[in-house]
């Protein structure tokens, strides 16, 4: 009930492409629900978030899409560029402030 | 300039001994969170502080103790009683406590404890 699922573990992508991680959850109670990008040796930082009072956010050339029925959100990197190489976690919470993490995706985007 | 900062960056620790990862953050936020990442997981809830004085436990508080005395500052020990104390440390902090939705968490650097 409290664990998040992220898919894929890795990913590789072509300069210009578009990246795509999935994350899928149990716990209906979570109202919001970030994602996080982690370069190497250093502490994650907030990416984008949504709430599940609608189906898309878009910052840029991040866009989370978020299926309430089905349980599920995604992230979409547009236009991939190698600074964009990165571990991405999402997460989802309700109310307490206690993040559940997802176990991350390696993403490379080759140039 | 404002943010979360941990030292140190690297510690290494000898089997048996306790260490203490500082935490301190200057962005006047209420909420205080200690997560252990490990290769290939996802980060892990260690303890976490509300308020000043008061702390709870998160999913894996075993072998660890906290202290919060200052708004700024939340200390992390990590105990001989912690069986496998190599990984990378981070601490992270937000606005405000819980009761109301949940607000973005910041997180420091982090600190790569090794225990040799």
């Amino acid at each position: 009930q409290q664990q998040v699922k992220q898919s894929p573990q890795s990913l590789i992508v072509q300069k210009g492409g578009i990246s795509i991680i999935n994350c899928a959850y149990e716990n209906t109670a979570f109202d919001y629900f970030p994602w996080y990008q982690q370069f190497p040796g250093k502490g994650p930082a907030l990416l984008i978030a949504i709430r599940p009072d609608v189906s898309e956010k878009k910052e840029g050339r991040f866009t989370i899409s978020f299926n309430k029925s089905a349980k599920q959100f995604s992230l979409h990197i547009m236009d991939s560029q190698p600074g964009d190489s990165a571990t991405y976690f999402c997460a989802a919470s309700k109310g307490t402030n206690k993040l559940i993490f997802g176990t991350g995706t390696l993403l490379a985007v080759q140039p | 300039d404002g943010g979360i900062t941990q030292s140190p960056k690297y510690l290494f620790r000898k089997e048996g001994q306790n260490v203490t990862l500082s935490c301190e953050q200057n962005l006047n936020h209420d909420a205080m969170y200690w997560y252990r990442q490990d290769p290939g997981q996802g980060l892990r809830l260690i303890y976490y502080s509300q308020i000043v004085n008061d702390f709870q436990k998160g999913d894996i508080a075993e072998g660890y103790s906290v202290s919060r005395e200052k708004k700024e500052s939340f200390p992390l020990t990590v105990t001989s009683a912690q069986k496998n104390p190599t990984a990378f440390y981070l601490c992270a902090s937000s606005i405000r406590a819980a009761g109301g939705s949940t607000d973005t968490q910041y997180f420091g650097p982090g600190t790569r404890l090794t225990v040799l």
